[in-house]
């Protein structure tokens, strides 16, 4: 069964950078026809889409963050990564990596358990 | 972006009863529109995808319609382990999806 961790710091001051990992386990990255990513979830947004890598590197993202974000993957480690520049309160919300289908059917069919993180001073 | 909008926010209902949710599209999205649950402090989990078809290891109870700009999601009988928050999503612009807000289901 495909398992997907979120991993990093959970409290993050304005202005600076917010950096997460997803773990995954019982299946690969590498050679996968989904894309991996990140969606948020916070009171004020509900959930909200980020972004999304593919395991060569292509990635797209949601405009809406003004490019701020960078989704890497690390095929490897099994893991993919989320930058986000330029942090404020209103980016304070459960992250959650998941795994993206974009093919035929496209839907989220694993999602981690997400990680709360705080922006504050 | 396509604005989803579900109804109602939230709904009480009792064990063994029928539950629609409602959830309209912006804009017409044919059937690329998904429906996951959600229960506190857990990941969302994919419950029907198309908005018909029912992922699998999903209870046959939950059913789901529509095409264009209106979905229903429907529990024909609820059960204690029904009680949750449930989100629709479209994937007609994939990669830029966007979710409905949620329609919290509580006991009555």
């Amino acid at each position: 069964q495909l398992q997907l961790q979120e991993s990093g710091p959970g409290l993050v001051k304005p202005s600076e950078t917010l950096s997460l990992t997803c773990s995954v386990s019982g299946g690969s990255i590498g050679r996968s026809t989904y894309y991996w990513g990140w969606i948020r979830q916070s009171p004020g947004k509900g959930l909200e889409w980020i972004g999304d890598v593919y395991y060569s590197g292509n990635t797209y993202y949601n405009p809406s963050l003004n490019s701020r974000a960078t989704i890497s993957v690390d095929t490897s480690k099994n893991q993919f990564s989320l930058r986000l520049r330029s942090v404020t309160a209103a980016d304070t919300a459960v992250y959650h990596c998941a795994r993206h289908r974009y093919q035929l059917v496209p839907f989220i069919d694993f999602w981690g358990q997400g990680i709360l993180v705080t922006v504050s001073s | 972006d396509i604005q989803m909008t579900q109804s109602p926010s939230s709904l009480s209902a009792s064990v063994g009863d029928r539950v629609t949710i409602t959830c309209r599209a912006s804009q017409g999205i044919s059937n690329y529109l998904n429906w996951y649950q959600q229960k506190p402090g857990r990941a969302p989990r994919l419950l029907i995808y198309t908005a018909s078809s029912l992922q699998g290891g999903v209870p046959s109870r939950f059913s789901g319609s529509g095409h264009g700009t209106d979905f229903t999601l429907t529990i024909s009988s609820l059960q204690p382990e029904d009680f949750a928050i449930y989100y629709c999503q479209q994937s007609y612009s994939t990669p830029s999806i966007t979710f409905g807000q949620g329609t919290r289901l509580e006991i009555k």
